[in-house]
């Protein structure tokens, strides 16, 4: 069975500095897909960024981009220029290539952005 | 276009009750998937489906149960509810059934359900 984990249960950044959130997970599958989530008070999981494993080149949205280290299987998002809307719990998910529609969520990183 | 809709937001059930929650996917979705987050905790996958027919199921009880109806709306029932069913209950949809480059998975804002 796949596994995700998110290591660090809070971030704190300052607004227009740079934050990295980690993520590992496990997995016997070659080919799958990884996702960072937001989900702000509203609940609403919101898609971030999304990373093809049989890419090896990494993924970016804006001032979100993410390291993928398939070998480590490590997948960590990094936020550039925060802003306060940026506060959030951040989700690490994973998804397989069979027939289910299934995301393996990690723990959460609340993150927190400061004046 | 509307996103993912659920209902209800929010509700309260006392334990050994029957609820039912709703879900309708965005227009021209055609697989549904519902979520248990419970506090604290990142969600749980409890079922896909895909054309009406159930295409998989996380770790969860037989009390837990679910369809899809032909206009791609789905219900998510719980019976004989416990107290650590108390939790957000997110529907998901995408186009289609497997993973693949063009089919993201968008969430609704999820139904509240308390238990006591």
């Amino acid at each position: 069975a796949q596994t995700v984990t998110q290591s660090q249960p809070e971030m704190s950044v300052q607004e227009a500095e740079t934050v990295t959130l980690s993520c590992t997970y496990d997995t016997s599958e070659s080919d799958y897909y990884l996702f960072w989530y937001k989900q702000p008070p509203s609940r609403q999981m919101i898609l971030v960024i999304r990373q093809e494993a049989y890419k090896q080149q990494n993924a970016t949205e804006n001032r979100f981009s993410v390291n993928f280290q398939k070998a480590a299987k490590s997948f960590s998002l990094k936020i550039s220029d925060s802003q306060l809307g940026d506060a959030a719990m951040y989700f690490c998910a994973y998804r397989g290539t069979g027939t289910a529609s299934k995301l393996t969520f990690g723990t959460g990183t609340r993150l927190q952005v400061t004046l | 276009d509307a996103g993912v809709t659920q209902s209800p937001t929010h509700l309260i059930k006392t334990r050994g009750q029957q609820v039912t929650l709703r879900c309708s996917p965005i227009s021209g979705h055609k697989s549904v998937s519902w979520y248990q987050q419970v506090l604290g905790q990142g969600p749980q996958f409890i079922f896909q489906y895909y054309e009406k027919e159930e295409r998989g199921r996380g770790n969860f009880p037989d009390r837990f149960s679910a369809r899809q109806f032909p206009n791609y709306s789905s219900e998510l029932n719980v019976n004989a509810l416990l107290l650590g069913d108390s939790a957000l209950y997110l529907c998901a949809s995408s186009w289609g059934q497997l993973a693949g480059s063009g089919n993201t998975i968008y969430f609704g804002e999820g139904s509240w359900l308390t238990v006591v």
